[in-house]
C-alpha cells in the first residue's frame, strides 16, 4: 500500500533558531495535508493543514510547502521556542480514503 | 471544557482479561475513530464510526469491538488481552468523514497488560 513517511525521526535545535520537519508521501491521489503536534502524555493536535490546489500556507510561526511534483510536505516553525518539542505528524488524505494515513513521526528538540 | 476525553487515562491489566475503554466529545461530530500508537509512535488506525454506523475497520483481532451508543459516544471492548494490546489508545472526532477537516483526538488511554 501507499505510505506517509518522514525522513528524519530526530531533530535538535536551538531555541531561536528555524525548524524544517519534512515529509515525504507515496499516494499521488492524495488531495489534503496535516500537520499535527503531539506533546509528550497528550493526544495528536492540529497544528496547520494545505490542500493540494495550494503549494503554502502560512499560520503563527508555522509554515506549511506542498511540492506534488516530488510528493514532498515541509513544516517549518519560526523562532523555535522549548514549548515547540514535541513529536510532529504528517498526515494525509484523498484519493477515495475516508480517514488520513499518518506518517512516522519526527521528535522535534528544542535547547535553550 | 474538554473537546475529546477518554477515560481511563490509565489501565493496567492481566493477561486474558476482559476491559473496556470510553470516548465522548461534545464538538457535535459525525465521524469518531479509534486509534492505537505503538511505543515507536506509529499511530494506525483500527475503527471509524459515522453517526454510529460502522464504516472502517482495518485489521484488528476481533477481540476488539467498538460500539457507539450515540453519535457522541464510541466505546471500545477488548476481550482476552494479550501482551501485544499494550499500547496508547486515542479516540478522535471530525466533522464529517471523508472532508477536508481535521480530527480532533482524546487524550489517550495507555493499556498495560501484563
Amino acid at each position: 500500500g501507499e505510505s506517509v513517511g518522514l525522513h528524519l525521526p530526530t531533530l535538535s535545535v536551538q531555541e531561536g533558531d528555524n525548524s524544517i520537519i519534512n515529509c515525504a508521501y507515496s499516494n499521488s491521489a492524495s488531495d489534503y495535508f496535516i500537520w499535527y503536534k503531539q506533546e509528550s502524555g497528550k493526544g495528536p493536535q492540529f497544528i496547520i493543514d494545505i490542500r493540494s490546489n495550494m503549494d503554502k500556507r502560512q499560520g503563527q510561526r508555522v509554515t506549511v510547502l506542498l511540492n506534488k511534483t516530488v510528493k514532498h510536505l515541509s513544516l517549518q516553525i519560526a523562532a523555535t521556542q522549548p514549548g515547540d518539542s514535541a513529536v510532529y505528524f504528517c498526515a494525509e488524505k484523498g484519493g477515495g480514503s475516508y480517514i488520513p494515513t499518518f506518517g512516522r513521526g519526527t521528535s522535534l528538540i528544542v535547547h535553550p | 471544557d474538554t473537546a475529546v476525553s477518554q477515560t481511563p487515562k490509565y489501565l493496567v491489566t492481566q493477561m486474558g482479561n476482559d476491559k473496556s475503554i470510553k470516548c465522548e466529545q461534545n464538538l457535535g461530530h459525525d465521524t469518531m475513530y479509534w486509534y492505537k500508537q505503538d511505543s515507536k509512535k506509529f499511530l494506525k488506525i483500527m475503527f471509524s464510526y459515522n453517526n454510529k454506523e460502522l464504516i472502517i475497520n482495518e485489521t484488528v483481532p476481533n477481540r476488539f469491538s467498538p460500539k457507539s451508543p450515540d453519535k457522541a459516544h464510541l466505546n471500545l471492548h477488548i476481550n482476552s488481552l494479550e501482551l501485544g494490546d499494550s499500547a496508547v489508545y486515542f479516540c478522535a472526532s471530525s466533522p464529517i468523514s471523508g472532508s477536508y477537516n481535521e480530527q480532533f483526538f482524546g487524550p489517550g488511554t495507555r493499556l498495560t497488560v501484563l
